[in-house]
């Protein structure tokens, strides 16, 4: 089975404090996202990795970066956590064109 | 802007009755349409999936219709289950750079099925 596994399932940080969240999987895919999920929103695609070190902006990238040094580990930093950043994150990995993976998500509360 | 708009956002079906959820895109770039099912405390996953050169695809009691002039499709869910409660997204996947592909997803639906 395909496993996607993000490091915390909660987190609680203060206002402008930087947050790390991590992603790893384990089937060797290309392709790592970052999505954010609210309610009446979807899932929003904050950035994406087609392949080590490389990256491109998504739908809502402003407020967040990445970094992917390892094809199987993807980490979406908050430079400087407000408010409006309160939300569920989820880590997807797919090889090429094939199935998005999801991770159980991170549900991040930023006070 | 909502590139792909889902609707309703809402639903409550009865057991044994037909669930439908409907999307709606604009980009025709688009090449392939998934829908993923989420239940609570889970990242979503992959329920069926079609392409646009196909009008409808049937997995169990599972069936997508694709109407590609109209650049719509629909979830249908025969003799809903309990089971079957979950919110449900559809998505639709356009390639980026090289063999990279990104999903752009609906705004989701909450399903109920109630007894």
């Amino acid at each position: 089975d395909v496993k996607v596994t993000q490091s915390s399932r909660y987190l609680v940080k203060r206002t402008g404090e930087k947050v790390f969240l991590e992603c790893v999987q384990d089937m060797d895919h290309e392709n790592m996202f970052w999505y954010r999920q609210d309610p009446g929103l979807g899932l929003r695609l904050i950035y994406f990795s087609y392949d080590v070190k490389m990256k491109e902006k998504g739908d809502i990238p402003e407020g967040y970066s990445v970094s992917r040094e390892k094809k199987e580990r993807f980490s979406l930093i908050l430079e400087s956590a407000s408010t409006n950043q309160t939300s569920m994150y989820l880590c997807a990995s797919s090889f090429k064109t094939t199935e998005a993976f999801f991770g159980q998500g991170t549900r991040l509360t930023v006070v | 802007q909502q590139q792909v708009k889902q609707s309703p956002q809402s639903l409550i079906v009865q057991k044994g009755g037909i669930s439908i959820i409907n999307c709606a895109y604009e980009n025709t770039a688009f090449d392939y349409f998934p829908w993923y099912q989420q239940f609570p405390g889970k990242g979503p996953a992959l329920l069926i999936a079609i392409r646009p050169d196909v009008s409808e695809k049937k997995e169990g009691r599972f069936t997508i219709s694709f109407n590609k002039s109209a650049k719509q499709f629909s979830l249908h869910i025969m003799d809903s289950q309990p089971g079957d409660s979950a919110t449900y997204f559809c998505a639709a996947r356009v390639l980026t750079t090289g063999t990279a592909s990104k999903l752009t997803f609906g705004t989701g639906t909450r399903l109920q099925v109630t007894l």
